[in-house]
């Protein structure tokens, strides 16, 4: 099974400023990676899939990079609706598919 | 609009059994693959199960394996989850979601959840 695992555990920034969130895989997943935001009790959203494509309906303000076991998530300039919690997620080899711990993005 | 519901949340007992619903609508159902994720209160997201878009190929997750089984009624537009044995770290809110088409795996429609909690 491959581990995700996503750094910072929170990360504080104010609106206006860039975030940019981490995540580490076991082992390659090549490009096979997604994002997802989650706002509390709401289902997650899908941001990004194949590691650097954005989902329908994705503001241009997030990006994805990265590939084989290093992926980035960056939000150039946070708004408020921007703070929620990031989860990663890899399809690379599944089953099963697997998820980081995620990062909550909190206002400074 | 694409939708997912999910029903049959609840209380059960541990060793209990539960089925849960997701019925589809907004899109063509026998499309696309489909997925079960649940998130542990207060935890990360976990998948769970997913299915062939005609039912031929179903994986599990280790931790529901022989307890659980993923199943689809294309002609009822639903998909369902019925669990068996049910254990206190089985309780969580358990989402339905779509697979994206094509060759990648994200989720990108999701019901709304269905709680279920496991305790004597």
């Amino acid at each position: 099974e491959i581990v995700m695992t996503q750094s910072p555990g929170t990360l504080s920034v104010s609106p206006g400023e860039k975030a940019t969130l981490s995540c580490r895989a076991s082992q390659t997943v090549s490009s096979n990676l997604a994002w997802y935001q989650q706002k509390p009790g709401q289902a997650p959203r899908l941001l990004i899939y194949g590691a650097s494509a954005r989902a329908a309906g994705t503001p241009a303000r997030f990006s994805g990079s990265g590939s084989g076991t290093e992926f980035t998530l960056t939000i150039s300039s946070l708004q408020s609706e921007d703070f929620a919690v990031y989860y990663c997620q890899q399809y690379n080899n599944w089953p099963p598919i697997t998820f980081g711990q995620g990062t909550r993005l909190e206002i400074k | 609009e694409l939708q997912l519901v999910e029903s049959g949340g609840g209380l059960v007992q541990p060793g209990g059994s539960l089925s849960l619903s997701c019925v589809a609508s907004g899109f063509t159902f026998s499309s696309y693959w489909m997925t079960w994720v649940r998130q542990a209160p207060g935890k990360g997201l976990e998948w769970v199960a997913d299915i062939k878009q005609d039912g031929s190929e179903k994986n599990y997750v280790d931790s529901v394996k022989g307890r659980f089984t993923i199943f689809r009624d294309n002609a009822k537009n639903s998909l369902y989850l019925q669990m068996h044995s049910l254990r206190d770290e089985d309780t969580a809110v358990y989402y339905c979601a779509r697979r994206t088409s094509g060759r990648h795996y994200g989720c990108d429609v999701w019901g709304q959840g269905t709680v279920v909690t496991v305790s004597p």
